[in-house]
């Protein structure tokens, strides 16, 4: 089956440097989606990408979706001690139907 | 609004006994979905419901039943409780059951079976 996998499974840096995840698919995607998790808390859907090649900004948050849909990064300009949490990729293969969660990437920032 | 509410939010249970966990949402989505979150595994689909009256099973659905008997409620039961289905659950929904709808997820029920 679809599986969608996420590197690296965490990260720790220092409050102010940037940070990258990233997720790649054996099979082309339709759409990708973000979650953001906090500690103790419960997922929280970020953004979502449909066309291959596509990049969102939010704010220092930047969202790639790969040429061939099959991967996608999330790129963190500029760690805050706000950003701390896991962040989940989740895909659906094109003859799919349900959302394949990655494993998540936790991101520790110290100040 | 309150949007998911999941009940209990934590419990021990002996392994054996039956155990239902509640889940409810405010927002009329048409589809619902249970997750289990364990470390390292990150968050696997255990069954799902695209629309009332109708469930399909996930990745990992051995040990649990849903139902959906109407668009509010999707309550997952336990029938017999083992140690391995100590986790964290998570319920969500979605406005309609298509890859591209958002999932929103209540705060989880912490499951320990002993």
């Amino acid at each position: 089956g679809q599986q969608v996998m996420q590197i690296p499974q965490y990260q720790h840096v220092q409050e102010g440097e940037d940070f990258t995840t990233y997720c790649n698919s054996s099979t082309t995607l339709s759409n990708i989606q973000w979650y953001k998790q906090r500690p103790g808390g419960h997922p929280v859907f970020l953004i979502q990408l449909v066309k291959s090649g596509e990049v969102k900004k939010q704010k220092r948050l930047t969202f790639q979706f790969g040429e061939a849909k099959k991967n996608s990064s999330l790129h963190i300009t500029a760690t805050q001690t706000t950003d701390v949490g896991t962040y989940f990729c989740a895909g659906t293969a094109n003859s799919g139907y349900a959302l394949n969660f990655g494993k998540g990437t936790s991101l520790l920032v110290t100040p | 609004t309150a949007g998911i509410t999941q009940a209990p939010t934590s419990q021990i249970l002996a392994a054996g006994r039956s155990m239902t966990l509640r889940c409810t949402q405010d927002m009329r989505h048409n589809a619902m979905y249970w997750y289990r979150q364990d470390l390292g595994l990150g968050l696997r689909l255990i069954h799902y419901s695209n629309t009332a009256g109708t469930t399909g099973k996930g990745e990992v659905p051995d040990g649990y039943s849903v139902s959906r008997a109407n668009t509010d409620d999707f309550p997952l039961t336990l029938a017999s409780a083992v140690p391995s289905q100590t986790s964290v659950y998570f319920c969500a929904s979605s406005e309609g059951f298509s890859p591209t709808d958002t999932q929103y997820f209540g705060p989880g029920t912490r499951l320990t079976v002993l």
